[in-house]
Formats: structure tokens, C-alpha cells, sequence
């Protein structure tokens, strides 16, 4: 089974920051990664596929990067509105698994 | 647009089945596509419970295997989740997704809002 470590598990921004979160796998899951945001009482949102694409119709603030165990995902100039709750997903093999989530927070 | 809709009971007896149906609107569920089942317990992170194809054969998590039942009804354009011998570790916001076209080894969007489930007498 492929353990996902997702940090910081919490973050508070300011508008127009640059935001890291990272999620880091117990074994190579070459591009392998997603990322989602959700937002409470909301569906998760798909926003970046395989590592790095940029799903039709996110934002391009939003961006994906890694490869094998390491990967981020990055918002560039975050807005108040990207205040939510954003975990990781691989689907390199059974069973898929999840990061344990970062909060953001927007001051 | 697709879009899906978990329904079932908020509150389950200890040792009882939880029984949940995932409506799908939007998309024919007998076009295609796997469908799966995710959960996350109060605090903690999601755990994915398994998946179906449209034709029913089905991927489960190992940790649940011995539990679940996934299964699907085309003609009712739904699929559903039963989980026995539930405890009070099995309390949890469900989620319902659409998985792959062709493997259960894809990513899954969209999601349903879930649903939560609390086991207790």
C-alpha cells in the first residue's frame, strides 16, 4: 500500500501569497497524483490530474509539479475564495489511497 | 453535467449493515465507467472502500473486503454500498464518484456532496 504524507496539515495565508502543500508517497508512483479542493458541505473539486495537468476549467493560479514520491501543488496570488480543504489522491495501484489533507486558511 | 447524490440512513446501530445508494443523473451508468465509494471518519483522512464497472465486477479495499458490497442497478441509474458489522470506527462522511472509463485505476471526478453516517446505539 502507497502512504501519502501530505503537509503542513494547517496553513493560513494571505491574499495574493504563494502556497505550497506537499504530498509525499512511500514508494515511486511516477505521475501518478491528484489533487482536489473541497469546501464544506461541498463536492470535492478535481484540480490537478497526473501530477500536472491543469484541469479544464481551474484557475491557471493553480499549478501541479513532481514526479516518483514527491510532488506539490501550488497556488500562486491566492484568493479568499481558495480558502478550503485540499488533499491528494494516487491511483498507481490497489488500494488507492489519500493524503491526510491541508486546511488553508485565508486572513 | 454529471452529477451524484448519496442517500441512505444518518444513524446505524453497532454490529447492523450500513446501506447506502449513490444516484447518478447526467450520465447513463450502463455507458460505462467505474464508480466508487470513499469515506472519511470525523478528523481523519479519506479512505477509498472500493469500485464498480457498469458491468459489476468490483475493486475493494483490502483493510474492508471481508465487509463491503458494492453493487450496481443500471436500470435504476444508481449503485450502492452495504458494509456490515458496522462499529463505531465506521462513522464517517460517504462519498460516491465517478471513477475511470476503462480502469479502476484512475482518478475520480466528479464527487457526490456525501453523506454522514454515524454508527451508535
Amino acid at each position: 500500500e502507497t502512504t501519502l504524507t501530505q503537509s503542513p496539515a494547517f496553513m493560513s495565508a494571505t491574499p495574493g501569497d504563494k502556497v505550497n502543500i506537499s504530498c509525499k508517497a512511500s514508494q515511486d508512483i511516477d505521475d501518478d497524483m491528484n489533487w482536489y479542493q473541497q469546501k464544506p458541505g461541498e463536492a470535492a473539486i478535481f484540480i490537478i490530474q497526473e501530477a500536472t495537468t491543469l484541469v479544464p476549467g481551474i484557475p491557471p493560479r493553480f499549478s501541479g509539479s513532481g514526479y516518483g514520491t514527491d510532488f506539490t501543488l501550488t497556488i500562486n496570488n491566492i484568493e479568499s475564495e481558495d480558502a478550503a480543504y485540499y488533499f491528494c489522491l494516487q491511483h498507481d495501484n490497489f488500494p488507492l489511497t489519500f493524503g491526510g489533507g491541508t486546511k488553508v486558511e485565508i486572513k | 453535467q454529471v452529477q451524484l447524490q448519496e442517500s441512505g440512513p444518518g444513524l446505524v446501530k453497532p454490529s447492523e449493515t450500513l446501506s447506502l445508494t449513490c444516484a447518478v443523473s447526467g450520465y447513463s451508468i450502463s455507458s460505462g465507467y467505474y464508480w466508487g465509494w470513499i469515506r472519511q471518519p470525523p478528523g481523519k483522512g479519506l479512505e477509498w472502500i472500493g469500485s464498480i464497472y457498469h458491468s459489476g465486477s468490483t475493486y475493494y479495499n483490502p483493510s474492508l473486503k471481508s465487509r463491503v458490497t458494492i453493487s450496481v442497478d443500471t436500470s435504476k441509474n444508481q449503485f450502492s454500498l452495504k458494509l456490515s458489522s458496522v462499529t463505531a470506527a465506521d462513522t464517517a462522511v460517504y462519498y460516491c464518484a465517478r471513477g475511470g472509463v476503462l480502469s479502476p485505476l484512475v482518478w475520480f471526478d466528479p464527487w457526490g456532496q456525501g453523506t454522514l453516517v454515524t454508527v451508535s446505539s
